[in-house]
């Protein structure tokens, strides 16, 4: 079975500062695909940056970069120069195919703070 | 804005009622999925539709039941609720629903209060 694993609940980051936030994960898949998402306090979920299982280079969108160690199975989404609006719950995400077909799994998520 | 639309927005309701919740995917989105939000139970994957066909089912009860049109919008119904059903339920669509690069758009979610 998949799962997705983010050890730190709540995380607090000084604005301007670069922040990572922890995933790790576990399939028997090959291939599988890696998303962050974003839940800000209005509750929608906010879709980030997205890295496959083969891809040879880390995915980066904008202030958001993926620290992708497949041998590990750690995917950590880096926030670069953190602002106010990035307080929100992130979440890491999984895609691979189970007994069940498709599947998507989530993992608990992190809080992130961010301090003026 | 994810171009995925749900209504209603929130919804209140007493124990053992039945209630529907709708979802648009975006445009060109073939497949629609249901998750369910809640406190203790976090982000669970009830159930996918690819085309107007169940293709994949997770965590969902016996008491839920979903289906997709042939417009592509679905419906997610929720009979015999329970207290424990209050919850954010959110849809997402994807192109195709397969394939691990496949990602999906949430719509902003129904919030139900089960009292």
């Amino acid at each position: 079975a998949q799962k997705i694993t983010q050890t730190q609940p709540g995380m607090f980051v000084q604005e301007k500062e670069a922040v990572t936030l922890d995933c790790t994960y576990d399939t028997s898949d090959p291939s599988y695909g890696l998303f962050w998402y974003k839940q800000p306090s209005s509750g929608e979920m906010i879709f980030l940056i997205y890295q496959g299982s083969y891809d040879q280079q880390n995915a980066t969108e904008g202030r958001y970069s993926l620290n992708f160690q497949k041998a590990r199975k750690s995917a950590n989404l880096v926030i670069s120069a953190s602002q106010l609006g990035d307080s929100a719950m992130y979440f890491c995400a999984m895609r691979g195919v189970d007994n069940y077909g498709q599947n998507f799994v989530f993992g608990p998520g992190t809080r992130l703070s961010v301090l003026p | 804005d994810s171009g995925v639309t749900q209504t209603p927005k929130h919804l209140i309701t007493a124990t053992g009622q039945r209630v529907t919740l709708r979802c648009s995917p975006r445009s060109g989105d073939l497949s629609v999925y249901w998750y369910q939000q809640s406190l203790d139970q976090g982000l669970q994957f009830l159930i996918q539709y690819y085309n107007g066909e169940e293709r994949a089912k997770g965590n969902i009860l016996e008491r839920f039941s979903a289906q997709q049109f042939p417009d592509l919008h679905s419906e997610l119904n929720l009979s015999s609720l329970e207290l424990g059903d209050s919850a954010l339920y959110f849809c997402a669509s994807s192109v195709e629903g397969f394939g691990d690069r496949e990602t999906q758009y949430f719509g902003p979610g129904t919030r139900l209060l089960v009292l």
